[in-house]
């Protein structure tokens, strides 16, 4: 029972490159989420799937995409990326009856 | 609208001295509240929560927090902090989406740090 898994755990990014943030969780947890952390702004919801074939915008949409390929797995992806998006991303899940999130270890990413 | 704020981004201490880091929010419904730890370079662990019932809810590791409904704050206190004790503390809030998602709004977080 791994949790939730992030891959990579780093990346570094030239301007305008894309690339896709891949999570996965083992739990059975119908929602999912991605957030950003930046220094003393704690974490910032960016997209969430509630269920299985939804997806919404939270507070941070503008430059990223999600799909939510099955019940495990809840991807990002960055089209075009850029200097403001250098930050630390995790994954997390839920379970709907609990309440309780839980995260991903992590992906720092730098945009050069 | 929902916001969270914790007043101090960072709280150093003696290793055995009681500790208290603060966590005010708002919010016009009613609300879910968590503590979340995060160590060093790993993610965010649950510490505890308050959902409903008793409003002084505690953890395994001698964290309690009591919700205040009335003063809208949900501090976290320990009587006596270990040098292990050294992390970054979230605080955040949720209600109950309509499609059974619990989004989570942050506090920006406050660094504990328990010296010897």
């Amino acid at each position: 029972n791994a949790g939730v898994t992030q891959t990579p755990k780093f990346q570094v990014l030239k301007t305008g490159q894309s690339m896709t943030l891949q999570c996965a969780q083992d739990m059975n947890h119908n929602s999912m989420y991605w957030y950003r952390q930046d220094p003393g702004m704690g974490l910032r919801l960016i997209y969430y799937s509630a269920s299985e074939g939804t997806t919404d915008k939270g507070e941070v949409p503008n430059g990223y995409n999600v799909s939510r390929l099955n019940k495990r797995e809840f991807s990002l992806r960055l089209e075009s990326a850029a200097p403001s998006q250098t930050s630390v991303y995790f994954c997390a899940s839920s379970d709907s009856s609990r309440g309780t999130q839980y995260f991903g270890p992590g992906t720092r990413l730098t945009v050069l | 609208a929902q916001s969270v704020t914790q007043l101090d981004s960072q709280v150093p201490v003696f290793e055995e001295a009681p500790v208290e880091l603060r966590c005010n929010y708002s919010s016009s419904v009613s609300v879910y509240l968590f503590w979340y730890v995060q160590y060093p370079n790993q993610g965010l662990q649950l510490l505890l929560k308050y959902l409903s019932g008793s409003t002084l809810v505690e953890s395994i590791n001698g964290f309690e927090a009591e919700f205040n409904k009335s003063q809208t704050s949900f501090h976290l206190r320990k009587p006596s902090v270990h040098i292990s004790d050294t992390a970054e503390y979230f605080c955040a809030v949720s209600n109950t989406g309509m499609d059974s998602s619990y989004k989570l709004i942050f506090g920006s977080g406050t660094r504990l740090l328990v010296r010897p």
